[in-house]
């Protein structure tokens, strides 16, 4: 089976644009869930998607937002952009939705974005 | 913070040597896994440790769960070079009668260096 896939792998954005980030998960996987990981914060999670429904959310503003397709692929959007927004997203997927007991996540390469 | 705590931050041994992490953590978990990070890269599933399971294994890795201690250790054995890379845990907290939180809580991550 192909693991998880992000596109693109790197991105350049100035402070105020928008950007998107995709995400393919295992094939048979449902939910998708994202995490931002910067040096000073770490891995922190943003939201999770099971079935086309967010499931969960982590503790980040409005400008940061999510959906999931019907084939289960997910994309996040970030509006406005700061600097603060510099991070590797991570992208990982699971058989089951969060909210039940999980089974393993396993997680794209990731997308390095860098806001200037 | 909700997120668990590694230590050592950072640990450098020799080829050959064995490597011990410990993960502390702060309420009642499903389950806790462990992973590695290249560089700056995705995260690599290691192994997955149930909350009622006290010890696993896989390969070189040995994984200790002590949920009275709220604590747990990732021992590498004979490690070589290339298990340089940061070690993360992460754990699925439970909430309301044994469902999920319904997303993993990273630790800081130990760095582990090991030289040839």
């Amino acid at each position: 089976k192909a693991g998880v896939t992000q596109t693109p792998r790197y991105l350049i954005k100035t402070r105020g644009q928008q950007v998107t980030l995709s995400c393919s998960p295992i094939s048979g996987h449902r939910s998708v869930s994202w995490y931002q990981q910067t040096p000073g914060q770490g891995l922190q999670f943003l939201f999770e998607y099971f079935s086309e429904t967010q499931r969960n959310k982590g503790n980040f503003p409005g400008r940061f937002s999510g959906r999931q397709f019907s084939n289960s692929r997910s994309e996040m959007n970030v509006s406005t952009l700061e600097l603060g927004d510099s991070a590797l997203y991570l992208c990982a997927s699971s058989s089951t939705s969060g909210l039940a007991v999980q089974e393993t996540q396993y997680f794209g390469p990731g997308t390095r974005l860098l806001v200037l | 913070s909700q997120q668990g705590e590694e230590d050592p931050q950072a640990l450098s041994i020799q080829e050959g040597e064995n490597a011990t992490m410990n993960c502390s953590y702060k309420t009642s978990i499903n389950n806790l896994q462990w992973y590695r990070q290249n560089s700056g890269r995705g995260l690599v599933h290691l192994i997955l440790i149930r909350s009622n399971e006290r010890e696993k294994h896989s390969g070189r890795l040995r994984v200790t769960l002590d949920t009275s201690k709220k604590s747990s250790s990732l021992l590498i054995t004979a490690s070589r070079a290339a298990d340089t890379a940061s070690y993360f845990c992460a754990t699925e907290y439970r909430v309301n009668y044994g469902g999920s939180q319904g997303n993993l809580i990273f630790g800081k991550g130990t760095k582990l260096s090991v030289k040839p």
